[in-house]
């Protein structure tokens, strides 16, 4: 069984650009979590999203938003890129219930200079 | 709010001992409980899921839940250099439809030889 996969693995970019990630969830799941996690810090919950929809998001700032497609694959949008956003940005994937356990890809790391 | 609190560490054992790590959360309402590791720039791995109080036991790995206290532990037996990593302790409020894993910000495990 394939696991969750995201790309790409690194991204640099220039602050005030734009940064896409993606994120492709195990077979047969159908919610997408996004977390970053910056340099020595924990996990910080961004969006959620389950068939389709957004569910939560986290306490992010708008530039931060995202999509799930069809096919329950996701993509993040970082608008306005600061320096601060450098960080791995990890996608985990789920079968959508409460008691259900998160599975994460090798995540994306993003350089922001 | 909803927290969950973890000992950040380091905690050093030496190979062969058994390692103790220890997690408290806020939430009452909370059902379904894991443990993650995750070893240096690299993204957490699921080692452990239990939902009734007691004890779980996983190979080398037990997790223990005392729901009253709000308590969930890890224990590692025989550890090895190769469990040094940091370990994750994530709760999920099952209720209200919020499905979004809060995380600790790790215990970080060195097992020495």
């Amino acid at each position: 069984e394939a696991g969750v996969t995201q790309s790409p693995t690194h991204l640099i970019k220039t602050r005030g650009q734009q940064a896409t990630l993606r994120c492709s969830p195990i077979s047969g799941h159908t919610s997408v979590y996004w977390y970053q996690q910056a340099l020595g810090l924990g996990l910080q919950f961004l969006l959620w999203y389950d068939e389709g929809e957004e569910r939560n998001r986290g306490n992010f700032p708008p530039r931060f938003s995202g999509r799930q497609f069809p096919n329950y694959s996701s993509e993040l949008n970082v608008n306005a890129l600061e320096l601060e956003d450098s960080a791995l940005y990890l996608c985990a994937s789920s079968v959508g219930q409460g008691n259900s356990p998160l599975h994460f890809g090798n995540g994306t790391r993003l350089t922001v200079t | 709010q909803k927290e969950v609190e973890q000992n950040s560490g380091p905690l050093s054992v030496p190979e062969g001992a058994i390692a103790s790590l220890n997690c408290t959360y806020s939430d009452r309402v909370s059902q379904s409980f894991f443990w993650y590791r995750q070893y240096s720039g690299k993204s957490p791995e699921l080692i452990m899921s239990i939902y009734s109080n007691g004890d779980k036991e996983d190979g080398r790995f037990t997790a223990q839940l005392n729901k009253a206290s709000q308590y969930v532990s890890l224990l590692i037996r025989d550890s090895q250099p190769s469990d040094s990593a940091t370990y994750l302790c994530a709760v999920n409020p099952t209720s209200g439809g919020s499905y979004i894993p809060t995380f600790g910000r790790g215990t970080s495990l060195i097992v020495h030889p």
